[in-house]
């Protein structure tokens, strides 16, 4: 129930497509999603994040799509460049006492240029 | 500069030996977090404090310690109870609300040889 699952496990796009990444969860008291990028030998970073009370947000090239009835939400990187390979986690988190992130496996993105 | 400072950033330790992972912040955050990193893992939570000379187990505590006597410090020991303790290491501080951003340092890489 504190799972979160992404999909898929590594992604390799050209230069200017469109990259599409998937997580999963079941538990329906997560109410904040987060998107993390990391490059390697780096901490992560928060990229952009959505509450459940909106369908979709989109922060310049990088968009997330929510959908809170089939319990899934998903990152979209348009137009998507080299500088953008990096590994990219999904994560949720409680509104409880602990605020703790749950994260996913996490989805490692290649830009061929 | 405001930000979370590890170190030191590679680590190498003996079997049966403890050691101690530093991390830093100036953000004046109140809540500090240990996660541990492995491939194709995502990041799995170890420790966190959401107030000083507080602080609670994770989903992965057994063989680490913490402590939490100052504000800005939240030092990570890996004792020799943990089992398989090769990883690289992050923590991150945030102001303590669910919907805040958690920043991550720049990482330690702990290599048992």
């Amino acid at each position: 129930q504190q799972q979160v699952k992404q999909s898929p496990q590594s992604l390799i796009v050209q230069k200017g497509g469109i990259s599409i990444i998937n997580c999963a969860y079941e538990n329906t008291a997560f109410d904040y999603f987060p998107w993390y990028q990391q490059f390697p030998g780096k901490g992560p970073a928060l990229l952009i994040a959505i509450r459940p009370d909106v369908s979709e947000k989109k922060e310049g090239r990088f968009t997330i799509s929510f959908n809170k009835s089939a319990k899934q939400f998903s990152l979209h990187i348009m137009d998507s460049q080299p500088g953008d390979s990096a590994t990219y986690f999904c994560a949720a988190s409680i509104k409880d006492s602990s605020y703790k992130l749950i994260f996913g496996s996490g989805t490692r993105l290649l830009v061929r240029p | 500069d405001g930000g979370i400072t590890q170190s030191p950033k590679y680590l190498f330790r003996k079997e049966g030996q403890n050691v101690t992972l530093s991390c830093e912040q100036n953000l004046n955050h109140d809540a500090m977090y240990w996660y541990r990193q492995d491939p194709g893992q995502g990041l799995r939570l170890i420790y966190y404090s959401q107030i000083v000379n507080d602080f609670q187990k994770g989903d992965i505590a057994e063989g680490y310690s913490v402590s939490r006597e100052k504000k800005e410090s939240f030092p990570l020991t890996v004792t020799s109870a943990q089992k398989n303790p090769t990883a690289f290491y992050l923590c991150a501080s945030s102001t303590g609300h669910n919907t805040d951003t958690q920043y991550f340092g720049p990482g330690t890489r702990l290599t048992v040889l």
